[in-house]
């Protein structure tokens, strides 16, 4: 019964190039949460999607940050022309019916990327 | 999110029991209690949730006050692994993200 599945877990980039990262989440969970932790800090959620869809977005940087959850595969964030401040652990959710508020978030073991 | 009070850390002994508070005065009726913990260097556990009576489950126990203004997170015998950062957190009318605050570093003398 595989858990939420992150990849890469290590991921090194030089400032001004792309970071992809990407989450499977569990097996019939079809919501998926994005969640950044800068060292020595807390959680802070970022954005919740559905398939195909983005329900919120408010925990997002308004530039260079965008997440997908398409139809097949993965979810993905994307973050463009990476800066030092984006080193961080991304960490993704998924939940089986987010529709109330009473449903667990099960979490991968996260990326961490350094950015050079 | 209504906001919650945790201690920064607390010690205990391993196989003792350990009682982590939470303190939420300002918890809505429709709040649901939940509580996750972070191990070093791996991502957030789920542990247990509740509304209003108190809960039980493999990992802990979860004891609710009447009021449902505080909490109680209950390891009952408290083992090395248990070491980590726990968080209470308050999740209302809906299916947002979760809202992380410091949570409290539980130590665990052997």
């Amino acid at each position: 019964n595989a858990g939420v599945m992150q990849n890469p877990r290590h991921l090194v980039r030089r400032r001004g190039q792309e970071a992809r990262l990407r989450c499977s989440p569990m097996k019939g969970h079809s919501h998926v949460y994005w969640y950044r932790q800068l060292p020595e800090e807390g959680l802070k959620f970022m954005v919740y999607l559905q398939k195909e869809n983005i329900i919120d977005e408010s925990g997002m940087p308004k530039e260079r940050f965008s997440a997908e959850f398409p139809k097949e595969g993965p979810s993905i964030l994307r973050i463009q022309q990476v800066v030092r401040g984006d080193s961080a652990a991304y960490f993704c959710a998924s939940s089986r019916n987010s529709l109330y508020s009473n449903q667990p978030q099960h979490f991968g073991d996260g990326t961490r990327l350094s950015i050079l | 999110d209504a906001k919650t009070t945790q201690p920064n850390s607390m010690e205990s002994n391993e196989e003792e029991p350990v009682h982590l508070p939470c303190n939420h005065s300002t918890i809505s009726g429709t709040d649901y209690i939940h509580w996750y913990r972070q191990l070093p260097s791996q991502g957030p556990e789920y542990v247990i949730h509740g509304l209003t009576s108190n809960v039980n489950n493999r990992m802990a126990s979860l004891a609710i006050a009447e009021d449902r203004k505080s909490s109680t997170l209950i390891l009952h015998r408290a083992t090395l692994r248990d070491a980590a950062v726990y968080y209470c957190i308050l999740r209302g009318g809906g299916a947002d993200g979760l809202t992380f605050g410091k949570g409290t570093h539980l130590i665990i003398q052997p």
